[in-house]
Parts: structure tokens; C-alpha cells; sequence
């Protein structure tokens, strides 16, 4: 049972370079989610969608972009990589709806820009 | 706005010890959802918990309890008789307009050592 599959694991990245982190769920989930982690501030949310088709913003959007073509995947770009999104980012995913239970996360991307 | 705080930020015990996780949360709305949250060493997150504001009972599984207080806007969860195994990061979590767009605390790292 795969879950919730990111890639890559790890990225060095220069300042500037466009680069996309991958998310492929493949629980028919309805809701995706990123999330990135940097110590002292816990998890906060990039954006999300409740649904295929659909996306919203959460609480740090800025500089970062999603799509969500399909149900099953959920990639996270950054146009114009800098230094502060130096981070490790979380996809996860969830039933959706109101009541929606538990969050399924991935093993997470370790994203550093140089 | 909600916010999550979690005061301890790092707690050390000895095996076979209970230890308590503080949690403690602000929102105005009347219907939240709370979450606990392990992250081990190896980085993954691992759902423990969900439990909605109606529901003000205490749960228990195994060796963990949750006290889910409104009156004093805490959740609280309690380790018994701890492990080595139970060493990991904690992150309690809260959720106001459903759809698991989660607010973290910070996580609080438990060691525990033999």
C-alpha cells in the first residue's frame, strides 16, 4: 500500500531555479494539502483542494503555486526558488468534506535553496 | 483566527515514567475539530488522535489518554508508562472550518531515555 508518494526525497536548489515538488496519492482521496515544516514554527499550509479541479490558498501561499488536474496528484511549484523556502514540505491528503477524519501525510520533501 | 500553543518544547523522562503533553487552543468557533500528531525520528507523521468539539470525553488507547478540556481550552495528552519507543516530536493540532486545513502548534520533543 503506497500511500502518499513525494519526490523527490531531498533537493539542493539554487536561488532562482523553478523546481516542482511531486505528490501522487492513489487512496481516491478527494483533498490534497501542502504543508511545510521549519523548526520552532511547526507545520503551516501552503494550499489545498477540497477537490479535482479546484484549490485554495492556506496560511504562507506566497511564492508557491498548485495545481490539480486529476484526483491523484498534487504538485507544488515554486516559480523562483528562494533561500526562505528552505524547508521540509508534507503533502497530504484526506476524504474531505466537513468531517473528514484523519490526514494522511507523506514522508515529506527536503527542499534547500542556496 | 485560531492558534495552537505548545508551551513545553522539549520534555526528557525516564523509561516507565508518565509524561503529559500540554496543548492549548483559541478559536471563536463553537464546532473545531483536534488532532494529536507523532512525528518519530525517521520524519514520517502519524496520526493518534481526532476528536471533535461536542465531545468532551476522555479517551483512552493503551498506554495514551487524552484530556480534552473546553473550559480551559486544552488538550492534553498523557503518555503512561513511557517507552524509548515513544521518543519523537508531538504536534497538536486544530481544525475550525473543517476540511483538515489544520493549525499547528509547535511540537513538542519528547525523549525518553533508559
Amino acid at each position: 500500500i503506497a500511500g502518499i508518494t513525494q519526490a523527490p526525497t531531498s533537493q539542493i536548489l539554487a536561488a532562482g531555479r523553478r523546481m516542482t515538488l511531486r505528490c501522487t496519492q492513489d487512496m481516491r482521496h478527494n483533498a490534497m494539502y501542502w504543508y511545510r515544516q521549519d523548526l520552532g514554527l511547526g507545520l503551516r499550509l501552503i494550499h489545498y483542494s477540497n477537490t479535482a479541479g479546484t484549490t485554495g490558498k492556506g496560511e504562507v501561499p506566497d511564492g508557491y503555486s498548485v495545481s490539480r488536474a486529476n484526483t491523484d496528484d498534487f504538485p507544488l511549484t515554486l516559480a523562483s526558488a528562494v533561500p526562505s523556502q528552505t524547508s521540509v514540505y508534507f503533502c497530504a491528503s484526506s476524504d474531505g468534506g466537513l468531517d473528514t477524519g484523519e490526514l494522511f501525510f507523506g514522508e515529506g520533501s527536503r527542499l534547500t535553496v542556496l | 483566527a485560531q492558534k495552537v500553543t505548545q508551551a513545553q518544547t522539549e520534555i526528557s523522562v525516564v523509561e516507565k515514567e508518565d509524561v503529559t503533553l500540554d496543548c492549548v487552543y483559541e478559536t471563536r468557533d463553537t464546532t473545531y475539530y483536534l488532532f494529536w500528531y507523532k512525528q518519530p525520528p525517521s520524519g514520517e507523521l502519524v496520526f493518534l488522535i481526532r476528536r471533535n468539539s461536542f465531545d468532551e470525553q476522555n479517551e483512552i488507547s493503551g498506554r495514551y489518554s487524552w484530556n480534552f478540556q473546553k473550559s480551559t481550552s486544552s488538550f492534553n495528552f498523557t503518555i503512561t508508562a513511557s517507552q524509548v519507543v515513544d521518543s519523537a516530536v508531538y504536534f497538536c493540532a486544530l481544525d475550525t472550518g473543517g476540511g483538515n486545513k489544520l493549525t499547528f502548534g509547535t511540537g513538542t520533543q519528547l525523549k525518553v531515555e533508559l
